[in-house]
């Protein structure tokens, strides 16, 4: 299975602190996306990462991706309450066509 | 520019009775995919399909679901003679030609009695 995981699980601080959240994945990737899903909700796109990339930015996020150790993570700075959600990393490989392959989510907390 | 439509937003069916669910992509995306998601668990890819072609069903049970997306109308995913362990929340997303972004619609949550 090419499914990834993503560690921790579950992830409780407090307003203000940074977040961290890891992602590994099995077999060569063209492209790592993350997600976020609000409780009951629908996902919603962050950030996506090319292979050939080492490190992004999107105003409070930051991912980076190490291919050769087949692993991502991304950075929340200064979180907020509203940060609290689920938050997913996804890939998509060669000959696989366009479908992505989702990790098993890390559940933030984020505590006023 | 609406995004992602679909509906039932909540959908109980019974032991045995079929469920239909169906998702009308946003303006413009011809690549519609089913995704399920059990109760906290990630998204198992289900299929992948284009106006009128599937492109890959290989996340798709064998038996009893269906997906088409007509030339017309929205996609759906069928599921017939649905059995407990098909309660799960059931999402679709669409994109655009060339792009890996996918957009997501609110969800379809199945409870199977």
């Amino acid at each position: 299975s090419q499914q990834g995981e993503e560690d921790p699980q579950a992830l409780s601080i407090q307003e203000g602190e940074n977040a961290t959240m890891n992602c590994s994945y099995k077999t060569s990737i063209n492209n790592l996306q993350w997600y976020r899903q609000n409780s009951g909700r629908g996902l919603v796109h962050l950030i996506l990462i090319r292979s050939n990339e080492r490190e992004k930015h999107s105003g409070r996020l930051r991912v980076t991706l190490d291919t050769s150790k087949k692993s991502s993570s991304l950075l929340i700075t200064a979180s907020r309450a509203a940060d609290t959600a689920s938050y997913f990393c996804a890939t998509d490989h060669y000959n696989q066509g366009g479908k992505l392959i989702f990790g098993q989510g890390t559940e933030l907390s984020v505590k006023p | 520019n609406a995004g992602v439509m679909q509906n039932p937003r909540h959908l109980v069916r019974r032991r045995g009775q079929e469920a239909r669910l169906r998702c009308s992509p946003m303006k413009g995306h011809s690549h519609v995919y089913w995704y399920r998601q059990l109760p906290e668990e990630g998204l198992k890819f289900m299929v992948y399909l284009q106006k009128e072609n599937i492109i890959d069903e290989s996340g798709m049970p064998k038996e009893r679901f269906s997906a088409e997306f007509p030339k017309e109308g929205p996609s759906i995913l069928r599921i017939q003679q649905v059995v407990r362990g098909d309660s799960a929340a059931y999402f679709c997303a669409s994109s655009p030609l060339g792009s890996f972004i996918l957009h997501f619609g609110p969800g379809t949550r199945l409870l199977v009695l």
